[in-house]
């Protein structure tokens, strides 16, 4: 089956720095990567659609220059969280659709990160 | 604003017995639906999905769609401890093509008592 990777799983980082999530499709090409995002308890919230070779389309109230995503080849979308706060403590989640299966709808799923902002 | 709406729960079913999951959409022209489970503290993997009117099996697992009433339902039968989890319903409210989104219900948390 299709394999997304992400990296890292777990991080925690202080208030006002940057955190960089890595999300790889490892055997299988993604023109388009999700992130998603989860508050306890709470549902997947979509973030953001990330394209490959251009910009990101952002959900609304989602702030594309706090949440920066960069889709730069088939296998790999990185999202990085600029100047952190607490609030911004969340399981952020990709997702990928397959290129060549992208008429079944099926997404795949990384691992997810848990980030804690202190 | 699509919605994707889940019965709450929790449920609670004792092992051996059927669960039976709900979930309702706003979107007529929906196309797609999917069932995730998740379990505390990971990524949803998929169960099932469903593209047309009926009952699709797999395994335990029966998904059932109605377009019409715009309601998809997930059957497990024969329930496990191990089935305890929180199953998401996920819609496609994407026009096609490149125009995907994938809308998630809360979710329904599903305990399976021994």
């Amino acid at each position: 089956g299709a394999v997304v990777s992400q990296h890292p799983s777990r991080v925690i980082c202080k208030s006002g720095t940057s955190v960089k999530i890595e999300c790889r499709s490892l055997d299988f090409q993604a023109t388009t990567m999700f992130w998603y995002r989860q508050f306890p308890k709470q549902s997947l919230m979509l973030m953001a659609t990330s394209n490959e070779g251009s910009k990101a389309t952002y959900e609304q109230g989602v702030e594309k220059d706090k949440f920066l995503i960069n889709h730069a080849s088939l296998t790999l979308s990185t999202l990085t969280v600029t100047s952190a706060h607490p609030e911004d403590s969340s399981f952020y989640i990709c997702s990928a659709r397959d290129s060549d299966r992208e008429n079944t709808g099926e997404l795949f799923f990384g691992e997810g990160s848990r980030l804690t902002v202190l | 604003q699509k919605e994707v709406e889940q019965n709450s729960g929790p449920l609670s079913v004792p092992e051996g017995a059927i669960a039976s999951l709900n979930c309702t959409y706003s979107d007529r022209g929906s196309q797609s639906f999917f069932w995730y489970r998740q379990y505390s503290g990971k990524s949803p993997e998929l169960i099932m999905f469903i593209y047309s009117n009926g009952d699709k099996e797999d395994g335990r697992f029966t998904a059932q769609l109605n377009k019409a009433s715009q309601y998809v339902s997930l059957l497990i039968r024969d329930s496990q401890p191990s089935d305890s989890a929180t199953y998401l319903c996920a819609v496609n409210s994407g026009s096609g093509g490149s125009n995907y989104k994938l809308t998630f219900g809360k979710g329904t948390l599903l305990t399976v008592n021994p």
